[in-house]
Protein backbone atom coordinates (compact mmCIF):
# COMPACT_ATOMS: atom_id res chain seq x y z
CA UNK A 1 0.00 0.00 0.00
CA UNK A 2 1.02 3.69 -0.47
CA UNK A 3 2.01 5.94 2.31
CA UNK A 4 2.13 9.72 1.49
CA UNK A 5 3.65 11.61 4.61
CA UNK A 6 3.88 15.26 5.49
CA UNK A 7 5.08 15.92 8.87
CA UNK A 8 4.81 19.85 8.73
CA UNK A 9 1.88 20.77 10.09
CA UNK A 10 2.36 24.66 9.39
CA UNK A 11 5.31 26.63 8.11
CA UNK A 12 5.83 30.57 7.98
CA UNK A 13 8.25 31.93 5.42
CA UNK A 14 9.35 35.60 5.21
CA UNK A 15 8.39 37.19 1.68
CA UNK A 16 11.51 36.89 -0.60
CA UNK A 17 12.68 33.65 0.95
CA UNK A 18 13.01 30.34 -0.04
CA UNK A 19 11.22 27.70 1.76
CA UNK A 20 11.16 23.74 2.03
CA UNK A 21 7.92 21.74 2.63
CA UNK A 22 8.74 18.19 3.19
CA UNK A 23 7.06 14.96 1.47
CA UNK A 24 8.39 11.57 2.12
CA UNK A 25 6.28 8.30 0.52
CA UNK A 26 6.28 5.07 0.57
CA UNK A 27 5.38 2.38 -2.38
CA UNK A 28 6.28 -0.92 -3.53
CA UNK A 29 5.86 -0.11 -7.26
CA UNK A 30 8.84 0.70 -9.12
CA UNK A 31 7.12 3.07 -11.10
CA UNK A 32 4.95 6.04 -9.70
CA UNK A 33 4.60 10.00 -10.02
CA UNK A 34 4.63 12.11 -7.38
CA UNK A 35 3.22 15.60 -7.61
CA UNK A 36 2.86 18.87 -5.18
CA UNK A 37 -0.56 20.97 -5.71
CA UNK A 38 -1.11 24.17 -3.83
CA UNK A 39 -4.76 24.85 -2.86
CA UNK A 40 -5.53 28.35 -1.53
CA UNK A 41 -8.67 29.24 0.74
CA UNK A 42 -11.01 29.37 -2.34
CA UNK A 43 -10.27 25.80 -2.34
CA UNK A 44 -9.60 24.82 -6.10
CA UNK A 45 -6.46 22.71 -6.57
CA UNK A 46 -3.87 24.06 -8.44
CA UNK A 47 -0.85 21.47 -10.15
CA UNK A 48 2.33 22.86 -8.96
CA UNK A 49 4.74 20.45 -10.28
CA UNK A 50 5.55 16.89 -11.35
CA UNK A 51 8.44 14.08 -10.77
CA UNK A 52 7.89 10.84 -12.36
CA UNK A 53 10.12 7.51 -10.34
CA UNK A 54 12.55 7.41 -13.55
CA UNK A 55 13.46 10.72 -14.13
CA UNK A 56 16.76 11.38 -14.06
CA UNK A 57 16.63 14.98 -12.87
CA UNK A 58 15.13 17.10 -10.52
CA UNK A 59 12.05 18.61 -11.61
CA UNK A 60 11.45 22.74 -11.83
CA UNK A 61 8.52 24.20 -13.09
CA UNK A 62 9.51 28.34 -12.21
CA UNK A 63 10.11 29.44 -8.63
CA UNK A 64 8.83 25.47 -7.84
CA UNK A 65 11.62 23.09 -7.92
CA UNK A 66 11.52 19.29 -6.65
CA UNK A 67 14.32 17.85 -4.21
CA UNK A 68 13.97 14.23 -5.25
CA UNK A 69 15.65 11.39 -3.48
CA UNK A 70 14.45 8.50 -4.48
CA UNK A 71 16.73 6.45 -2.07
CA UNK A 72 15.28 8.30 1.05
CA UNK A 73 11.98 7.80 -0.51
CA UNK A 74 11.41 12.00 -0.49
CA UNK A 75 10.39 14.90 -2.68
CA UNK A 76 10.44 17.73 -0.88
CA UNK A 77 9.15 20.95 -2.53
CA UNK A 78 11.28 24.48 -2.72
CA UNK A 79 9.27 27.81 -3.22
CA UNK A 80 12.38 30.02 -4.15
CA UNK A 81 11.75 33.85 -3.94
CA UNK A 82 8.82 33.57 -1.82
CA UNK A 83 5.75 35.92 -2.30
CA UNK A 84 2.71 36.72 0.05
CA UNK A 85 0.43 35.02 -2.66
CA UNK A 86 1.90 31.50 -1.76
CA UNK A 87 0.51 31.50 1.33
CA UNK A 88 -2.21 28.41 0.95
CA UNK A 89 -2.27 24.66 1.73
CA UNK A 90 0.73 22.50 0.26
CA UNK A 91 -0.50 18.44 -0.78
CA UNK A 92 2.12 16.12 -1.81
CA UNK A 93 0.03 13.48 -3.67
CA UNK A 94 1.23 10.13 -5.41
CA UNK A 95 -0.34 7.97 -8.10
CA UNK A 96 -1.91 4.81 -7.22
CA UNK A 97 -1.84 1.72 -9.33
CA UNK A 98 -5.28 2.40 -9.86
CA UNK A 99 -4.46 6.04 -10.67
CA UNK A 100 -6.38 8.02 -8.13
CA UNK A 101 -3.91 10.60 -6.41
CA UNK A 102 -3.21 9.78 -2.50
CA UNK A 103 -2.71 13.05 -0.78
CA UNK A 104 -0.64 13.80 2.23
CA UNK A 105 -2.53 15.67 4.86
CA UNK A 106 -1.04 18.77 3.88
CA UNK A 107 0.95 22.09 5.07
CA UNK A 108 -0.78 25.37 5.79
CA UNK A 109 2.54 27.79 4.48
CA UNK A 110 2.27 31.84 5.38
CA UNK A 111 4.36 34.14 3.98
CA UNK A 112 4.92 37.65 6.00
CA UNK A 113 5.95 40.60 5.07
CA UNK B 1 -5.68 23.89 -20.90
CA UNK B 2 -7.93 21.12 -19.69
CA UNK B 3 -10.79 22.13 -17.86
CA UNK B 4 -13.57 20.75 -15.56
CA UNK B 5 -16.38 22.76 -14.77
CA UNK B 6 -18.00 21.72 -11.40
CA UNK B 7 -21.19 22.83 -10.43
CA UNK B 8 -22.89 24.45 -7.90
CA UNK B 9 -19.80 26.03 -6.31
CA UNK B 10 -21.70 25.98 -2.92
CA UNK B 11 -24.67 24.96 -1.87
CA UNK B 12 -27.06 24.51 1.14
CA UNK B 13 -30.42 22.11 1.37
CA UNK B 14 -32.11 20.94 4.35
CA UNK B 15 -31.55 18.00 6.41
CA UNK B 16 -33.56 14.66 3.92
CA UNK B 17 -32.86 15.95 0.72
CA UNK B 18 -30.85 15.06 -2.19
CA UNK B 19 -27.86 17.18 -3.74
CA UNK B 20 -26.20 16.52 -6.88
CA UNK B 21 -23.22 18.03 -8.25
CA UNK B 22 -21.99 17.74 -11.35
CA UNK B 23 -18.08 17.38 -12.72
CA UNK B 24 -18.05 18.59 -16.70
CA UNK B 25 -15.15 18.34 -19.04
CA UNK B 26 -15.46 21.08 -21.51
CA UNK B 27 -12.04 20.34 -23.87
CA UNK B 28 -11.33 16.39 -23.40
CA UNK B 29 -12.66 12.98 -22.99
CA UNK B 30 -12.59 12.03 -18.81
CA UNK B 31 -12.40 8.34 -19.02
CA UNK B 32 -11.98 8.18 -15.45
CA UNK B 33 -13.36 10.21 -12.82
CA UNK B 34 -12.22 10.60 -9.22
CA UNK B 35 -14.34 12.32 -6.33
CA UNK B 36 -12.72 13.43 -3.14
CA UNK B 37 -14.10 14.70 0.24
CA UNK B 38 -12.45 16.97 1.85
CA UNK B 39 -13.20 18.45 5.52
CA UNK B 40 -11.90 21.75 7.07
CA UNK B 41 -7.66 21.98 7.17
CA UNK B 42 -7.91 18.22 6.48
CA UNK B 43 -6.65 16.29 3.26
CA UNK B 44 -8.47 15.20 0.20
CA UNK B 45 -9.77 11.85 1.22
CA UNK B 46 -10.68 9.57 -2.32
CA UNK B 47 -14.47 8.59 -2.28
CA UNK B 48 -14.85 6.78 -5.56
CA UNK B 49 -13.28 5.84 -8.77
CA UNK B 50 -15.81 5.62 -12.18
CA UNK B 51 -15.18 4.71 -15.50
CA UNK B 52 -17.38 6.07 -17.85
CA UNK B 53 -20.21 3.57 -18.93
CA UNK B 54 -19.32 1.52 -15.61
CA UNK B 55 -19.96 1.17 -11.87
CA UNK B 56 -18.07 3.31 -9.42
CA UNK B 57 -15.62 2.12 -7.40
CA UNK B 58 -16.16 3.36 -3.80
CA UNK B 59 -13.39 3.07 -1.02
CA UNK B 60 -14.15 1.31 2.00
CA UNK B 61 -16.08 2.98 4.21
CA UNK B 62 -18.01 5.38 1.65
CA UNK B 63 -21.52 4.26 1.55
CA UNK B 64 -22.72 3.76 -2.33
CA UNK B 65 -26.38 3.97 -1.48
CA UNK B 66 -25.91 7.79 -0.15
CA UNK B 67 -23.28 8.90 -2.42
CA UNK B 68 -24.70 8.21 -5.88
CA UNK B 69 -22.23 8.49 -8.84
CA UNK B 70 -23.11 8.25 -12.36
CA UNK B 71 -20.45 8.50 -15.20
CA UNK B 72 -22.95 7.74 -18.07
CA UNK B 73 -21.00 10.00 -20.88
CA UNK B 74 -16.99 10.63 -21.53
CA UNK B 75 -17.73 14.39 -20.23
CA UNK B 76 -19.93 14.61 -17.31
CA UNK B 77 -19.93 12.83 -13.83
CA UNK B 78 -22.52 13.30 -11.16
CA UNK B 79 -22.20 12.48 -7.28
CA UNK B 80 -25.57 13.21 -5.84
CA UNK B 81 -25.50 12.79 -2.20
CA UNK B 82 -29.29 11.47 -1.37
CA UNK B 83 -31.11 11.85 2.28
CA UNK B 84 -28.28 14.70 3.22
CA UNK B 85 -27.60 15.30 7.13
CA UNK B 86 -25.30 17.73 8.64
CA UNK B 87 -22.64 15.54 8.89
CA UNK B 88 -22.51 15.12 5.12
CA UNK B 89 -21.33 19.05 4.83
CA UNK B 90 -18.14 19.38 3.09
CA UNK B 91 -16.38 20.40 0.51
CA UNK B 92 -16.51 17.83 -2.54
CA UNK B 93 -13.88 18.09 -5.25
CA UNK B 94 -13.42 15.97 -8.52
CA UNK B 95 -10.42 15.07 -10.57
CA UNK B 96 -11.12 13.65 -14.43
CA UNK B 97 -8.31 12.03 -16.24
CA UNK B 98 -7.94 11.27 -19.88
CA UNK B 99 -7.44 8.09 -21.03
CA UNK B 100 -3.49 8.09 -21.60
CA UNK B 101 -3.14 10.51 -18.64
CA UNK B 102 -0.40 12.40 -20.50
CA UNK B 103 -2.42 15.45 -20.56
CA UNK B 104 -2.44 18.47 -19.46
CA UNK B 105 -1.38 18.75 -15.79
CA UNK B 106 -0.12 15.28 -16.42
CA UNK B 107 -3.63 13.87 -17.13
CA UNK B 108 -5.19 15.35 -13.77
CA UNK B 109 -7.80 18.44 -13.67
CA UNK B 110 -9.58 19.41 -10.91
CA UNK B 111 -13.09 20.72 -10.95
CA UNK B 112 -13.21 24.16 -8.93
CA UNK B 113 -14.70 22.09 -5.65
CA UNK B 114 -18.52 22.33 -4.27
CA UNK B 115 -19.15 23.47 -0.43
CA UNK B 116 -22.28 21.64 1.11
CA UNK B 117 -24.06 22.49 3.82
CA UNK B 118 -26.40 20.34 5.45
CA UNK B 119 -29.02 22.23 7.75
Amino acid sequence: AQKITQTQPGMFVQEKEAVTLDCTYDTSDPSYGLFWYKQPSSGEMIFLIYQGSYDQQNATEGRYSLNFQKARKSANLVISASQLGDSAMYFCAMRSPGYALNFGKGTSLLVTP
Amino acid sequence: GAVVSQHPSWVICKSGTSVKIECRSLDFQATTMFWYRQFPKKSLMLMATSNEGSKATYEQGVEKDKFLINHASLTLSTLTVTSAHPEDSSFYICSARDSEGTGYNYGYTFGSGTRLTVV
